[in-house]
């Protein structure tokens, strides 16, 4: 498997304007999670899904921040309208979450810089 | 909710040293404790793996053990490297998901 895949990589946009991220999890996986790291705040959890169900959203920041995952091999993270305090590295991870070993595996990241 | 708290925050050790680092949790009730390496601007990599029913890991020259009486987990490495400067974050993966913000180690030559 190519491990769970993040689009883009670098993502330079102006205030106000909309973001996307996309996440491909490893095949087989049944939960994602979306995490922003930032050298202020570290590695915070946003938004977890079991199932392609959110199951916990209480880390999203604001309502300028929503995520979907319409099916099991794919997610996004849209911030709209985006504000420089957005900046950060977004990271998104899959496991399978069962009684035994749970295994969070990374994306490389997807670095974000707002003007 | 559960916070993470990892101590030291940075060290810096010669080549050759033993080393622990330490990783406490609010919530004891810990289910699945995993240890992880970020290099400087890379995702994370996943070290070791300690399960509800373990109460240690060993890979190479690193050793995780957990405490769950305590909510206590440490990362033991041994003969440092150059190679092994990383920051060094845990988490419970199993159950809530939240990572501390992380050892950053710098290991001299």
């Amino acid at each position: 498997d190519a491990g769970v895949i993040q689009s883009p990589r670098h993502e330079v946009t102006e205030m106000g304007q909309e973001v996307t991220l996309r996440c491909k999890p490893i095949s087989g996986h049944n939960s994602l999670f979306w995490y922003r790291q930032t050298m202020m705040r570290g590695l915070e959890l946003l938004i977890y899904f079991n199932n392609n169900v959110p199951i916990d959203d209480s880390g999203m920041p604001e309502d300028r921040f929503s995520a979907k995952m319409p099916n099991a091999s794919f997610s996004t993270l849209k911030i709209q309208p985006s504000e420089p305090r957005d900046s950060a590295v977004y990271f998104c991870a899959s496991s399978f979450v069962s009684s035994g070993a749970n295994v969070l595996t990374f994306g490389a990241g997807s670095r974000l810089t707002v003007l | 909710k559960q916070e993470v708290t990892q101590i030291p925050a940075a060290l810096s050790v010669p080549e050759g040293e033993n080393l622990v680092l330490n990783c406490s949790f609010t919530d004891s009730a810990i289910y699945n404790l995993q240890w992880f390496r970020q290099d400087p601007g890379k995702g994370l990599t996943s070290l070791l793996l300690i399960q509800s029913s373990q109460r240690e890991q060993t890979s190479g020259r690193l050793n995780a053990s957990l405490d769950k009486s305590s909510g206590r987990s440490t990362l033991y490495i041994a003969a440092s490297q150059p190679g092994d400067s990383a920051t060094y974050l845990c988490a419970d993966t199993g159950n809530q998901f939240y990572f501390g913000t992380g050892t950053s180690l710098t290991v001299i030559p």
